[in-house]
């Protein structure tokens, strides 16, 4: 079964300062999809950035970007010039590519905290 | 164009009592998902609907669960009786099309508390 890792519960930026978060997964297929969601307070999770394990590019959304290493299973999200909107908890998911299996499958999430 | 909405925002029952939670999807969204996420852990996958049929229910914790989606529009997620563990934020999501270059949007939770 996969599994998703996100050992920082908490983290805390200043503002314009970058941040990385950290996110392992485990997983016996070679076809899946990676994701970062954020959910601002009392808000709907949103998708911030997605990475498709066949390609070698890192995937980049504005001041999003991933670290995506697929021997490591380990897939980072860099937050640039942290804003205070940023403020969210981030949740790192993983999505099979099996046509079959249609779940998505989260960590425990990592509460960051922007400081103005 | 409308997003996920969900019904209520927030729920105390006492243990025992039944309690329905209500999903609408995106207008012409024939893919719906319900997850939950209990206190502290990560949010887990319950179960998934194309139009009215179920599709994948491999996550509902147990009977006491029933989700329904009669004529393939809004969803119910009904559970009776509850029991302390049931306590969390249950999600919906919604997507066009099923697979994962399909996003899955999110409503915003319904907060169950059990008490």
């Amino acid at each position: 079964a996969q599994t998703v890792t996100q050992s920082q519960p908490e983290m805390s930026v200043q503002e314009a300062e970058t941040v990385t978060l950290s996110c392992t997964y485990d997983t016996s297929e070679s076809d899946y999809y990676l994701f970062w969601y954020k959910q601002p307070p009392s808000r709907q999770m949103i998708l911030v950035i997605r990475q498709e394990a066949y390609k070698q590019q890192n995937a980049t959304e504005n001041r999003f970007s991933v670290n995506f290493q697929k021997a490591a299973k380990s897939f980072s999200l860099k937050i640039s010039d942290s804003q205070l909107g940023d403020a969210a908890m981030y949740f790192c998911a993983y999505r099979s590519a099996m046509n079959r299996d249609d779940k998505i499958i989260f960590g425990k999430g990592t509460r960051l905290h922007i400081l103005p | 164009e409308a997003g996920v909405t969900q019904f209520p925002s927030h729920s105390v029952i006492e243990k025992g009592q039944t309690v329905t939670l209500r999903c609408d999807p995106i207008s012409g969204h024939d893919n719906l998902y319900w997850y939950r996420r209990v206190m502290g852990k990560e949010i887990k996958f319950l179960l998934h609907f194309v139009k009215e049929s179920k599709q994948d229910e491999s996550g509902m914790p147990n009977n006491r669960f029933l989700a329904e989606r009669t004529g393939g529009t809004y969803s119910t997620l009904k559970v009776q009786p509850a029991e302390l563990e049931d306590s969390g934020v249950y999600f919906c999501a919604s997507s066009q099309e099923g697979g994962p270059w399909y996003e899955q949007f999110f409503g915003p939770g319904t907060r169950l508390t059990v008490l």
